[in-house]
């Protein structure tokens, strides 16, 4: 009954590749994010979707691509990845509506660039 | 800039001892204050939050934290820590008219000897 899952735990891919990360929460919310840990575990938010709108999009590089097929799933595809995307990314889940919510973390995918 | 700042990259106690850990946030009204702990190779767990009200919150694990507006100041408090509390500790914010993001600080590493 894991509250927010994501596959694949792990990645690693050669540089120029393509490729997907997907999170899928059960906890009933409507919005979902995806934030990036650096190598000095920095967090910093990347996207966020709400009912499948997106509604943050920080400086991110446009060969990330948020896709939200449905308020319960938010992937993150990655094309030519570079060195510098490596990282963990975290994909979290809350539900908005009132001030006091708070976001629900998945376990992370570690992304290795080689 | 908006932001929390942790200013103890690394800290050390022994095993049984009190646990202090710092948070200052930089923001004009009262931000929406959380910590949350990311053991080795796991995603972030919420310990506590704080929106308004009483000052001091529990948590969970046995953590407490103090909100003093007039230090700008979240700080992070066990009065007996366990082995078990080595972990990152991250403080965050969310300010109540700027979306859902939070933003994180750098965090604190926590190592406890036995």
């Amino acid at each position: 009954d894991t509250a927010v899952s994501q596959t694949p735990k792990y990645l690693v891919t050669q540089m120029g590749n393509d490729k997907s990360i997907k999170c899928e929460q059960n906890l009933g919310h409507d919005t979902m994010y995806w934030y990036k840990q650096d190598s000095k575990k920095f967090l910093k938010i990347m996207f966020s979707y709400n009912n499948k709108e997106l509604i943050i999009n920080e400086t991110v590089p446009n060969r990330f691509s948020p896709k939200s097929p449905d308020k319960a799933h938010l992937n993150l595809h990655i094309n030519s990845l570079e060195l510098g995307d490596s990282a963990v990314y975290f994909c979290a889940s809350s539900q908005t509506g009132g001030p006091d919510y708070e976001q629900y973390f998945g376990p992370g995918t570690r992304l290795t660039v080689t | 800039a908006q932001s929390v700042t942790q200013p103890d990259i690394h800290i050390t106690v022994s095993e049984g001892a009190s646990l202090e850990l710092r948070c200052n946030y930089s923001y004009g009204a009262t931000p929406y204050l959380f910590w949350y702990v990311q053991s080795p190779g796991q995603g972030l767990q919420l310990l506590l939050k704080y929106f308004s009200g009483d000052t001091l919150v529990q948590g969970i694990k046995g953590f407490e934290a103090e909100f003093k507006r007039s230090q700008s100041s979240f700080n992070l408090r066990k009065p007996s820590v366990h082995w078990s509390d080595a972990a990152e500790y991250f403080c965050a914010w969310r300010g109540p008219g700027g979306g859902n993001k939070l933003t994180f600080g750098t965090g604190t590493q926590l190592k406890v000897e036995l």
